[in-house]
């Protein structure tokens, strides 16, 4: 069975530009997640979408917006670039939103802001 | 809210040598806990989890894990490591109905 994979896996953009990262969950996994991850720090919750419904928003700006399809892939979009924007964004699927169900990430997408 | 502490941020320790990661949270309400792997250039990947029941957990490429809810704490151990071990490890809580936190990491680097 496939994983949760993400595209692009690589992408640099400038500032004031917009991004849009993909993610395609497990086959049955209802809910995705998406985290930001800087260079040399963990991974910070960004959103989290369950039955095409945002369930959970982390503590960042309006440029950032999500949304979750029919078939549960999400598409993660950033707007007006910044060069703090730069990062590993992660995208990790679960069956459900309840606590005991684990997290399964994909590799992510890198983003450079220059 | 929840909160997770790494307060190790690097781990250097020989091969075939044992080790331990450590971790603390704070919460207020019960949680779920979790210990990630993260290799150069990847995702994460899951290497235990403590739901319920016995307070030491075993998850793959043998590491374990005690909870301790008195300290609050979620230490990852392994009594033997090797080369490949080497990766960047995240301690991370979640509350029922709540969202992952994870820890600012460990980075663990065996050496010959």
């Amino acid at each position: 069975d496939a994983g949760v994979t993400q595209s692009p896996t690589h992408l640099i953009k400038t500032r004031g530009q917009h991004v849009t990262l993909r993610c395609s969950p497990i086959s049955g996994h209802k809910s995705v997640s998406w985290y930001q991850q800087v260079l040399g720090q963990g991974p910070q919750f960004i959103f989290q979408y369950y039955e095409k419904e945002e369930r959970g928003r982390g503590n960042f700006p309006d440029r950032f917006s999500a949304r979750q399809f029919p078939n549960y892939s999400s598409e993660l979009n950033v707007n007006a670039l910044l060069l703090g924007d730069s990062a590993l964004y992660l995208c990790a699927s679960s069956l459900d939103r309840t606590g005991a169900n684990v997290l399964t990430f994909g590799a992510g997408s890198r983003l450079t802001v220059l | 809210a929840q909160s997770v502490t790494q307060l190790d941020s690097q781990v250097p320790v020989f091969e075939e040598a044992p080790v331990e990661l450590r971790c603390n949270y704070s919460s207020s309400v019960s949680v779920y806990l979790f210990w990630y792997v993260q290799y150069p250039n990847q995702g994460l990947q899951l290497l235990l989890k403590y739901l319920s029941g016995s307070t030491l957990v075993k998850g793959i490429n043998g590491f374990e894990a005690e909870f301790n809810k008195s300290q609050t704490s979620f230490h990852l151990r392994k009594p033997s490591v090797h080369i490949s071990d080497t990766a960047e490890y995240f301690c991370a809580v979640r509350g029922y109905g709540q969202n992952f936190v994870f820890g600012p990491g460990t980075r663990l680097s065996v050496l010959p």
